[in-house]
């Protein structure tokens, strides 16, 4: 079963505009942790931010914030006023547990910002 | 810091030929992971090691794929034979085991099999 769901394969955004990037996730565990990595048409997987389970705000860093919305099991990347930059992959994360489980990751999503 | 270093960048073979990757985590990086991408999906876990031994490789094709990490540090992938499907970039992460904490990921190797 899919752990990590991200339904948007592909998003066209105007630059300067706020971006949403779903993801929900499928854990029994009570503990688990959330990522967002980033990897540009160069390759590297850029760590963009993290939202523990039992964190009680969703987490910022910068432009980037999560909204973590644990009853849905959803944790969605909000991306606020983009740049052309920001056009990349970018995929939703989860390790399940304490520190030493697996990330597991979803398909991605690609977002293309417009000038 | 350094960062994660793997090697080679690239690399083309031709199918039932071996290969191998290597990778050298962040110092002091307890846990190490080896993803295989394929071009358009996301990183799929092919094993993970904790120190010297192997956490999770239950997604590693073992009669063509072998991993191992001695002494706890460096890591080399190894395929023999390959086949075309081998075709993908090879990831390698490391993490410290602190809750919360990423795993910090290499460049990569693009691996091409004709």
């Amino acid at each position: 079963a899919q752990k990590i769901t991200q339904t948007q394969p592909g998003m066209f955004v105007q630059e300067k505009e706020a971006v949403t990037l779903d993801c929900t996730y499928d854990t029994s565990d009570p503990s688990y942790g959330l990522f967002w990595y980033k990897q540009p048409s160069s390759g590297e997987m850029i760590f963009l931010i993290y939202q523990g389970s039992y964190d009680q705000q969703n987490a910022t860093e910068g432009r980037y914030s999560l909204n973590f919305q644990k009853a849905r099991k959803s944790a969605n990347l909000v991306i606020s006023a983009s740049q052309l930059g920001d056009s990349a992959m970018y995929f939703c994360a989860m390790r399940e547990g304490w520190g030493d489980d697996k990330i597991i990751f979803g398909k991605g999503t690609r977002l293309h910002i417009l000038p | 810091e350094a960062g994660v270093a793997q090697s080679p960048r690239y690399k083309i073979i031709e199918k039932r030929q071996s290969v191998a990757f290597w990778c050298n985590p962040i110092s002091g990086h307890a846990t190490l992971y080896w993803y295989q991408q394929i071009l358009g999906q996301g990183p799929k876990l092919l094993i993970q090691f904790q120190n010297n031994g192997v956490v999770d490789d239950s997604q590693l094709p073992k009669d063509r794929f072998s991993a191992e990490r001695l002494k706890g540090v460096d890591s080399t992938l190894k395929i023999q034979p390959a086949k075309l499907e081998d075709s993908a970039v090879y990831l390698c992460a490391s993490s410290s085991s602190d809750r919360g904490t990423e795993a910090f990921f290499g460049q990569g190797t693009r691996l091409t099999v004709v």
